[in-house]
């Protein structure tokens, strides 16, 4: 099978814009989770998709917002870009709601 | 506490030697564990997962659970300069309703080097 697939790989941005990321995960797997993962905060858990609902959020602003497709395909959106939100982010696939396997991640720089 | 703590490092070891890497959390229900490989600028890969009090051997790695402890470790034998990486623990939360879906919480990882 395919692995988990994220576009773009590399995004510059200005303070002040928004941005979308995407995912497709494996085939069959239908759980999408995403994370952030920075230097100082190591990786933190965004969201958890499954079957076109958000089931869980973690401890970020509304600024971050994802979405879940009938396709299982994921993508999540930055509004109001800040330089804090530089970081890479990740998202993983699940078929058993706990092995995850991860993307090659987007790499997100905010000037 | 922290969830999931995970011994600091760096550390080094030489070609050839065993790396134990160590993990400790705070979950007392938690029923799965996994380790995670994590090269400079990739994304974290999986490399084993652990259910059960015990060792569980893949190659040259191996996974130890001691759940009384709260404690998981991940030994590497005959340590290569490829093995050089991040390795993060990660811990499922336990089934506490609609909290816990697809949350991995992982620990700080501890960045191992393996020198020639």
């Amino acid at each position: 099978k395919a692995g988990v697939t994220q576009t773009p790989r590399y995004l510059i941005k200005t303070r002040g814009q928004q941005v979308t990321l995407s995912c497709s995960p494996i085939s069959g797997h239908r759980s999408v989770s995403w994370y952030q993962q920075t230097p100082g905060q190591g990786l933190q858990f965004l969201f958890e998709y499954f079957s076109e609902t958000q089931r869980n959020k973690g401890n970020f602003p509304g600024r971050f917002s994802g979405r879940q497709f009938s396709n299982s395909r994921s993508e999540m959106n930055v509004s109001t870009l800040e330089l804090g939100d530089s970081a890479l982010y990740l998202c993983a696939s699940s078929e058993d709601q706990e092995t995850q396997y991860f993307g090659p991640g987007t790499r997100l720089l905010v000037l | 506490q922290k969830e999931v703590e995970q011994n600091s490092g760096p550390l080094s070891v030489p070609e050839g030697a065993i790396a134990s890497l160590n993990c400790t959390y705070s979950d007392r229900v938690s029923q799965s564990f996994f380790w995670y490989r994590q090269y400079s600028g990739k994304s974290p890969e999986l490399i084993m997962s652990i259910y059960s009090n015990g060792d569980k051997e893949d190659g040259r790695f191996t996974a130890q659970l001691n759940k009384a402890s709260q404690y998981v470790s991940l030994l590497i034998r005959d340590s290569q300069p490829s093995d050089s990486a991040t390795y993060l623990c990660a811990v499922p939360p336990s089934w506490a309703g609609g909290t816990s879906y697809g949350k991995l919480t992982f620990g700080q990882g501890t960045i191992l080097t393996v020198h020639p």
